[in-house]
């Protein structure tokens, strides 16, 4: 069956280090992934998305790789703030019609940056 | 300001009672969604609507209900038959659903089952 891990472990980080998170697949062809940011009791905001047939994506602080020989994509926060302390979520869209459409999600990771 | 509204945020219900949640959004977006979130789980697709007047169920349908009447509304039923519904729900929509673009969230509704 399908399977996306994230660590399950929460990452503790210094401010201004970099934070690097994983999301692990397993028996799925994703065509693109998607990274969010959720804060307790509230709802997933979208970061960055990056395709199959892309490397690396950068936004500001945010840098996101995804290897699909690894089958995996990695998350990094430069120069983190306490600000950046959430859970970070990784979703993988399929390549079928009906997959597409329909975000897989792992189950996030915590971030935890003290000053 | 456009987003999406989900009510209530909290809510407490008796066992053997059917409750349903509101999801609106005004973003004039075709394809909407509703997702589980317990703990130390990911997100679970409940049911998806590509388009109104169209819905399909997801991952965990079994005890759940939708309707999409409207292009802005995607109302959520949880019924008596769904064995464990404690959790947080979310609805999110999208422009279109055969796009990879963002999914845009509500605040999420709490349902606690007494």
């Amino acid at each position: 069956s399908q399977k996306i891990e994230q660590n399950s472990e929460a990452l503790n980080i210094q401010e201004g280090k970099t934070a690097t998170l994983t999301c692990n697949y397993t028996n799925y062809s994703p065509a693109y992934l998607q990274w969010y940011r959720q804060d307790p009791g509230r709802g997933p905001v979208f970061l960055l998305l990056i395709r199959e047939n892309e490397k690396e994506k950068r936004k500001e602080r945010l840098k996101v790789t995804f290897d699909t020989t690894l089958k995996q994509s990695l998350f990094h926060i430069t120069a983190s703030q306490p600000a950046d302390s959430a859970t970070y979520l990784c979703a993988l869209g399929g390549m079928t019609t009906d997959s597409w459409g329909k975000l897989q999600f792992g189950a996030g990771t915590q971030v935890v940056v003290t000053p | 300001d456009g987003g999406i509204t989900q009510s209530p945020k909290y809510l407490f219900r008796k066992e053997g009672q059917n409750v349903t949640l509101s999801c609106e959004q005004n973003l004039n977006h075709d394809a909407m969604y509703w997702y589980r979130q317990d703990p130390g789980q990911g997100l679970r697709l409940i049911y998806y609507s590509q388009i109104v007047n169209d819905f399909q169920k997801g991952d965990i349908a079994e005890g759940y209900s939708v309707s999409r009447e409207k292009k802005e509304s995607f109302p959520l039923t949880v019924t008596s038959a769904q064995k464990n519904p404690t959790a947080f729900y979310l609805c999110a929509s999208r422009r279109t659903f055969r796009e990879s673009g963002e999914l845009f969230f509500g605040e999420g509704s709490r349902l606690t089952v007494l």
